[in-house]
């Protein structure tokens, strides 16, 4: 089936610096959904995107949509220690089915 | 609060035994999911349903065996088919077009 791949893998900031992890497909995505799980926890739901070009802000974490609707990002401005945990985008298939790609791993050393 | 219960927290299973996992939700919704996750990696889905008595396999059904014969709970059962079952499971449900809320998760260790 379809599957969205997200890079990268891991990455490690110090506080302060900015992140951004990118979710691509190769084909039109319906819309895209975001998730933060922190260590030893669960998936946490934390937004979704469906208009082509779609860009949503939570406080510091800016989330896009792409123009085609073949791939999304997520970038936090001034990483924060409260910011670890693996970020997974999510493809919405039919029937509010969802594949997640395989997460981005965000590490902030103080 | 409306959400979603997993039990237990941790579990064990001999070699060769059946264990089932406990899913129970209080949102009304119609959706229920189980996932599969390995240390490190993404989400797998297992079985999912999408209204009361029906289910469907998952990209990994295999071993794994579940019933939905109420709305509110969606369990799950690890067979002795299941030949590599240590993992986190987690559950979630959904309304229609909104996001999942997954529970805290069952971890099981193979002992």
């Amino acid at each position: 089936g379809q599957q969205v791949m997200q890079i990268p893998q891991y990455q490690h900031v110090q506080e302060g610096e900015d992140f951004t992890t990118y979710c691509n497909s190769s084909t039109t995505l319906s819309n895209i959904q975001w998730y933060k799980q922190r260590p030893g926890g669960h998936p946490v739901f934390l937004i979704q995107l469906v208009k082509s070009g779609e860009v949503k802000k939570q406080k510091r974490l800016t989330f896009q949509f792409g123009e085609a609707k073949k791939n999304s990002s997520l970038h936090i401005t001034a990483t924060q220690t409260t910011d670890v945990g693996t970020y997974f985008c999510a493809q919405n298939n039919a029937g509010n089915m969802l594949t997640f790609g395989g997460g981005t791993r965000l590490m902030v050393k103080p | 609060d409306g959400g979603i219960t997993q039990s237990p927290k941790y579990l064990f299973r001999k070699e060769g035994q059946n264990v089932t996992l406990s899913c129970e939700q209080n949102l009304n919704h119609d959706a229920m999911y189980w996932y599969r996750q390995d240390p490190g990696q993404g989400l797998r889905l297992i079985y999912y349903s999408q209204i009361v008595n029906d289910f469907q396999k998952g990209d990994i059904a295999e071993g794994y065996s579940v019933s939905r014969e109420k709305k509110e709970s969606f369990p799950l059962t690890v067979t002795s088919a299941q030949k590599n079952p240590t993992a986190f499971y987690l559950c979630a449900s959904s309304g229609a077009g909104f996001g999942y809320t997954f529970g805290s998760g069952t971890r099981l260790t193979v002992v």
